[in-house]
């Protein structure tokens, strides 16, 4: 079934840890994006990347970093966690050939670090 | 800069009424998309619809309605005759017309419907 898969699902990390959390889209979508989603702001972007080989910082990129080596891979890095990035994350994709700016998104890795 | 702003946080009602979530806006762009999304308790985000800022007609889909008033940057959301199975939280979301481009999004709208 086509779309995006994110692992793990669920995560409890020590803080201080390192930590990739994955997303994977086979619809060849050329953008992919990762969002956070905390209780009463909504979700906000972190990261996006409009094609392969190129990234870019959202609105909350502090503590995170990403990479895009292919099309479909996109993973989201926290170089050592702290507790203030407990969160769900998601991760989305588009293309530009669709109307309407469409995004798809994944079911979310929700993580918690103490 | 893009903003999105749902006034209300939460909101409860009784099965059976109607309800509107309101949605309002702001863009320097003249072209952007808006959207509603729907999450409901099992966590995973749901498209609801998207609108062309240059198409101002409502819309509607069986029991939900969509408001786009240009004038006053709103994009309000009803649900005709609620159920329980509407409840979730509802967000709605801005982005340019140029593109990929991320999405901004408001805060969200916690509704819960009680039978």
């Amino acid at each position: 079934i086509a779309g995006i898969t994110q692992a793990p699902t669920s995560q409890i990390l020590a803080a201080g840890r390192r930590m990739t959390l994955r997303c994977t889209q086979d619809m060849r979508h050329n953008a992919m994006y990762w969002y956070r989603q905390d209780l009463g702001l909504g979700l906000r972007l972190i990261h996006y990347s409009n094609t392969a080989g190129t990234t870019g910082k959202g609105e909350v990129p502090d503590g995170y970093s990403v990479s895009r080596a292919n099309t479909d891979d996109f993973p989201l890095t926290l170089a050592s966690a702290v507790p203030s990035q407990t969160s769900v994350y998601f991760c989305a994709s588009s293309d530009e050939e669709r109307p309407y700016n469409e995004q798809f998104f994944g079911p979310g890795t929700r993580l918690t670090v103490l | 800069a893009q903003k999105v702003t749902q006034a209300q946080t939460e909101i409860s009602v009784v099965e059976k009424e109607d309800v509107t979530l309101d949605c309002v806006y702001e863009t320097r762009d003249t072209t952007y998309y808006l959207f509603w999304y729907k999450q409901p308790p099992s966590g995973e985000l749901v498209f609801l619809i998207r609108r062309n800022s240059f198409d101002e007609q409502n819309e509607i889909s069986g029991r939900y309605s969509w408001n786009f008033q240009k004038s006053t940057s709103s994009f309000n959301f009803t649900i005709t005759a609620s159920q329980v199975v509407d409840s979730a939280v509802y967000f709605c979301a801005l982005s340019e017309a140029q593109g990929n481009t991320p999405l901004v999004f408001g805060k969200g709208t916690r509704l819960s419907v009680i039978a």
